[in-house]
């Protein structure tokens, strides 16, 4: 079945550096690809999608690429902050899937210090 | 719009007592999510509806756990009776699904249950 892999953290990183969040995906269909992030006590929050080949997806300094060739949809960022500390959530949907259900990645935690 | 909505936002209770969580996802979606946050098993898909009809329930736990959907404004999520083990974040979503849907699920802020 469909499934999404994405590196294990946590990722520990200083202000102003660059950031990498591997994820891949399996997927039988033609899938839309979405990153979720989780601050601390707070739920899932959209932070960019994709829904087809070579899209990128882009929001607050965050970009995914969309790779059919490689299955991925790693997520980068040029600058981190301290405010970026969460955890991040990659996903995939069938595209035009009349459910919208949801495949989740593990999640990965980033933690960003001063 | 309010966005999702989700309570109790806390709930502590005795083992062996029912519990029942509430959800009202945003107005003009059609599906609706229930999820379980544990640090030991992530997030997990418990069950989702359609149209107010349960699409997949394969991830309810056990018995125990049962959800309803009586119109499209309201869910509910039952626990009888509950253990300790049930204790976690458990998160409501829904989405509009469809012919030009975006897939997007929004997440509700989440009811913190701790099962003593």
């Amino acid at each position: 079945g469909d499934s999404v892999t994405q590196m294990e953290g946590p990722v520990t990183l200083s202000e102003e550096a660059f950031l990498t969040i591997n994820c891949t995906y399996t997927a039988t269909g033609y899938p839309s690809l979405f990153w979720y992030v989780q601050y601390p006590g707070e739920g899932l929050q959209l932070l960019l999608k994709a829904t087809k080949a070579d899209d990128k997806g882009s929001n607050k300094g965050f970009e995914a690429t969309y790779r059919k060739e490689t299955t991925s949809f790693h997520l980068e960022k040029g600058s981190v902050q301290v405010s970026d500390s969460a955890v991040y959530f990659c996903a995939l949907s069938d595209y035009g899937g009349a459910t919208n259900k949801l495949i989740f990645g593990t999640g990965t935690l980033l933690a960003v210090q001063p | 719009d309010a966005g999702v909505i989700q309570s109790p936002r806390h709930e502590v209770t005795e083992m062996g007592q029912e519990v029942t969580l509430r959800c009202k996802p945003i107005s003009g979606h059609n599906s609706l999510f229930w999820y379980r946050q544990t640090m030991m098993r992530g997030l997990e898909l418990l069950i989702y509806f359609n149209n107010n009809v349960p699409i997949d329930d394969s991830g309810m736990p056990e018995d125990r756990f049962s959800a309803k959907m009586p119109n499209a404004s309201f869910s509910t999520l039952k626990i009888q009776p509950s253990e300790p083990r049930d204790s976690a974040v458990y998160f409501c979503a829904s989405s509009f699904a469809g012919r030009g849907g975006r897939n997007e699920q929004f997440f509700g802020p989440g009811t913190r249950l701790t099962v003593l």
